[in-house]
């Protein structure tokens, strides 16, 4: 099956630095990438929809000055998280679609902890 | 906008059915998904309805309908195992929306 992959696995940063996380496609082109956020005990919350060679779609209340997402090729999709703050703590999970003819999957990356000191 | 419901917890003992419910009022439906996460890792995908009727694949078997805005998981033979999170998840308007996410604890 399709694989995503997500560069760091984890990360502890101090508060006031920026952290960039990578999402890549690795057997298959994604056209789009989704981010989405999770907190513990929580549901995903769709951050943005990444889309290669144009600007990202943020949902309502999420920064894009805060969260700059990059999709720079058909493969990759980098999410940084700047002047990170202890509350920007979280578990970040990238996912990109592969459409295909009778179903419709997204498959995820292993996801990036963020922690925040 | 967009919701989905979904119970918060069910428990069963092993060998059991479970059956997870999944509410949604969206626009623009395309489908509607299931995904499975466990603790600390990343959710992986269970299956798809994009039309009214049953999926199955092994174990698990999803049911969707259209107009009803329901659908659902079923597990079945429940090993220790599928102790995790379930998730449902709505496709429309190019993205995916999920439910809260139920938590399925299986007992002895």
């Amino acid at each position: 099956g399709a694989v995503v992959s997500q560069h760091p696995s984890r990360v502890i940063c101090k508060s006031g630095t920026s952290v960039k996380i990578e999402c890549r496609s690795l057997d298959f082109q994604a056209t789009t990438m989704f981010w989405y956020r999770q907190f513990p005990k929580q549901s995903l919350m769709l951050m943005a929809t990444s889309n290669e060679g144009s600007k990202a779609t943020y949902e309502q209340g999420v920064e894009k000055d805060k969260f700059l997402i990059n999709h720079a090729s058909l493969t990759l999709s980098t999410l940084t998280v700047t002047s990170a703050h202890p509350e920007d703590s979280s578990f970040y999970i990238c996912s990109a679609p592969r459409i295909a003819v009778g179903g419709n999957e997204q498959f995820f990356g292993p996801g990036t902890r963020l922690t925040v000191l | 906008g967009q919701s989905l419901e979904q119970p918060s917890e069910v428990t069963a003992v092993e060998g059991a059915i479970v059956q997870i419910n999944c509410t949604y009022q969206t626009s623009g439906f395309y489908g509607l998904s299931w995904y499975q996460q466990h603790d600390g890792g990343a959710p992986t995908f269970l299956s798809y309805n994009g039309l009214d009727g049953l999926e199955e694949t092994g174990r698990f078997s999803s049911f969707l309908s259209r107009s009803d805005s329901y659908g659902y998981l079923l597990l079945q033979e429940l090993q220790m195992k599928d102790s995790a999170s379930y998730f449902c998840a709505v496709i429309g308007r190019g993205k995916l929306q999920f439910g809260a996410g139920t938590q399925v604890v299986v007992t002895p």
